[in-house]
């Protein structure tokens, strides 16, 4: 078990580009999470998979964000157009079937500049 | 929107007393909370979680838990300087906890040795 991880670690990206983040989860987690977060707050919720259905997604999430995960499995998650206000780490987590054993990766800290 | 509020801090403590970081919640629906243990460039890390009005013990760590005022706390005993982190309460972001958290912004803790 290696744990959660995500790819890539650091991206820097221009303006109006889109980017794509990877998370491979826990093998025997069926659960998996996105959130964001900024420097002095805490991780804000974006998204979560259960197997590969989407079943949550935050109000606050814009269009350009999307989501997947193919064979419930590895996720991806996609940034069309990027704006300044989308800098920030991005956090992926996942957990068995109950959501009390979150483990969360290290993270894709995302620069637009 | 449900809400989480903490105290930013920094909440300084010497090395061997009680650490008290203190957590409300807006949902009184809310029926889990959790707190996760953040170290500076790090991703969360799960200390522990309460469902049940009261006391929950784990080690050095103590949840206490009281709905009818919507108020969670969690009590550091014997602290270290290994345990300056910033430390973020959660709640379930809709349904229960495997749906996502609403976390608030944390609280930051400095062990003075």
């Amino acid at each position: 078990d290696t744990g959660v991880s995500q790819d890539p670690r650091h991206k820097i990206t221009k303006r109006g580009q889109n980017v794509t983040f990877r998370c491979d989860p826990i093998s025997e987690h069926n659960r998996l999470y996105w959130y964001r977060q900024t420097l002095g707050q805490g991780p804000e919720f974006l998204t979560y998979f259960q197997n590969e259905a989407q079943l949550e997604k935050s109000r606050l999430l814009s269009d350009r964000f999307s989501a997947e995960r193919p064979k419930g499995s590895f996720s991806t998650l996609e940034i069309q157009r990027t704006e300044q206000g989308d800098s920030a780490m991005y956090l992926c987590a996942s957990s068995s079937w109950d959501g009390y054993g979150y483990t969360f990766g290290s993270g894709t800290r995302l620069t637009v500049v | 929107q449900k809400e989480v509020e903490q105290n930013s801090g920094p909440l300084s403590v010497p090395e061997g007393a009680i650490a008290s970081l203190n957590c409300t919640y807006s949902d009184r629906g809310s029926q889990s909370f959790f707190w996760y243990r953040q170290y500076s460039g790090k991703s969360p890390e799960l200390i522990m979680f309460i469902y049940s009005n009261g006391d929950k013990e784990d080690g050095r760590f103590t949840a206490q838990l009281n709905k009818a005022s919507q108020y969670v706390s969690l009590l550091i005993r014997d602290s270290q300087p290994s345990d300056s982190a910033t430390y973020l309460c959660a709640v379930p972001y809709s349904g229960g906890g495997a749906d996502g958290l609403t976390f608030g912004k944390g609280t930051h803790l400095i062990i003075q040795p």
